[in-house]
């Protein structure tokens, strides 16, 4: 069984930009979540959706943005890049959201993306 | 407020030597879930474990085993007779009411030496 597929894993950018980043989940997850890793905040979850909906919300600005398709394949946006943006991104899925799930977060290799 | 809390920064053993690592969680819920993940090189975070808040049992898989103590708030992971392939950085999590918006540790990062 395939896992969390993340692309691209590497991506340059420029401040100001915008930047999309997908998620493929392991087959059967209809529960994607995104998290943000830098070396200063650590881990931090930017937000979950499921069935197409996002269902919590992290504490970031609005220019961090996601969807979810109905195949439950994830998109993130980061539009008018900083130079803080620059982290590992990680796309994590699971079976069912919240307290259903039976099944805990599975991660992906990450998106690095560098803001210059 | 919800908080975990990883004292360890990084972690050297010789390899067969055993190793536990520590983690202390803050949470106001009665029901929680608690994880240790590991992060090795490559980036992927790979789940190892997940305790409910109303299991106290202690867990072994292996050379892996859990403590967990409510009364003192801690879930600490130990290592037994660990190995160079345990080289990594280990987070523990904390997810209130099983939401999957995890709280993560520092992370401890541990080495261990041939």
């Amino acid at each position: 069984k395939a896992g969390v597929t993340q692309t691209p894993r590497y991506l340059i950018k420029t401040r100001g930009q915008q930047v999309t980043l997908s998620c493929s989940p392991i087959s059967g997850h209809r529960s994607v979540s995104w998290y943000q890793q830098t070396p200063g905040q650590g881990l931090q979850f930017l937000f979950e959706y499921f069935s197409e909906t996002q269902r919590n919300k992290g504490n970031f600005p609005g220019r961090f943005s996601g969807r979810q398709f109905s195949n439950s394949r994830s998109e993130m946006n980061v539009s008018t890049l900083e130079l803080g943006d620059s982290a590992l991104y990680l796309c994590a899925s699971s079976l069912a959201a919240g307290a259903q799930s039976r099944s805990p977060l599975h991660f992906g290799n990450g998106t690095r993306l560098t803001v210059t | 407020a919800q908080k975990v809390t990883q004292a360890q920064t990084e972690i050297s053993v010789v390899e067969k030597e055993d190793v536990t690592l520590d983690c202390v969680y803050e949470t106001r819920d009665t029901t929680y879930y608690l994880f240790w993940y590991k992060q090795p090189p490559s980036g992927e975070l790979v789940f190892l474990i997940r305790r409910n808040s109303f299991d106290e049992q202690n867990e072994i898989s292996g050379r892996y085993s859990w403590n967990f103590q409510k009364s003192t708030s801690s879930f600490n992971f130990t290592i037994t007779a660990s190995q160079v392939v345990d080289s990594a950085v280990y987070f523990c999590a904390l997810s209130e009411t099983g939401a999957n918006n995890l709280f993560f540790g520092t992370g401890t990062r541990l080495t261990v030496i041939p």
